[in-house]
């Protein structure tokens, strides 16, 4: 069966330094989309993405998030200057347009934050 | 705006019981889906059963069910014949379609006793 893809799975990155977190959504889907679980916290929207752009985004994806699919299959979460704050689990999800009742999520990435 | 509650943090079952979660939402639209999320300790979310608003009849999937009640806005999963890989987070969800932001409940954690 199709699935999301996630690397890496832990990221440890010292504060201010650039992560890249990667992304490789299902194959014919079209949406595509950040969320993400603070420890312990609920899940929570970051942006979705579609048709090389944002669709939507949350009060959260500030200036320091940006998002980009950089080839027909990977789908990247750019943190440019991390924050203690952005510790967080981090799972990226894709849909179908045609079959808009589903959205399936990655196994996750762990960034932590030092 | 979407907001969903879920008012249990955590709760157990002995194996073989059945155990139901609450769900509760908010929303203006007339039509939306309605999720429940499995996120065993592995952290992947699963997705244990849909409902879409527009159909009466509650959704089944072996041994999870849904109690709707649209009017009530109520969303409630039960499991029956408990698990002990039924352990794990239990997060309600909604969206408007599949190419809008799920909007999570803080989850519940569910323990199954042997």
């Amino acid at each position: 069966e199709p699935e999301v893809t996630q690397t890496p799975s832990h990221q440890v990155t010292q504060m201010g330094q650039e992560v890249i977190l990667r992304c490789v959504p299902i194959s014919n889907h079209l949406y595509f989309y950040w969320y993400r679980q603070i420890l312990g916290q609920k899940v929570e929207f970051l942006v979705s993405f579609y048709n090389n752009e944002i669709s939507e985004k949350s009060e959260i994806f500030d200036d320091q998030f940006s998002v980009e699919r950089p080839d027909g299959s990977n789908f990247t979460l750019k943190i440019r200057s991390t924050k203690l704050e952005d510790s967080a689990m981090y799972f990226c999800a894709s849909s179908e347009v045609a079959v808009a009742t589903e959205q399936y999520f990655g196994p996750g990435t762990r960034l932590t934050v030092t | 705006a979407q907001t969903v509650t879920q008012s249990q943090p955590e709760m157990s079952v002995q194996e073989a019981e059945t155990v139901t979660l609450s769900c509760t939402y908010d929303t203006s639209e007339n039509n939306y889906y309605l999720f429940w999320y499995k996120q065993p300790p592995s952290r992947q979310m699963i997705l244990v059963i849909r409902q879409e608003a527009y159909k009466q009849q509650n959704a089944t999937e072996n041994r999870f069910s849904v109690n709707f009640q649209k009017a009530a806005k109520s969303f409630s999963l039960k499991i029956s014949d408990s698990q002990l890989g039924d352990t794990a987070m239990y997060f309600c969800a909604s969206y408007l379609s599949g190419n809008t932001p799920l909007v999570f409940g803080k989850g519940t954690r569910l323990s199954v006793i042997a």
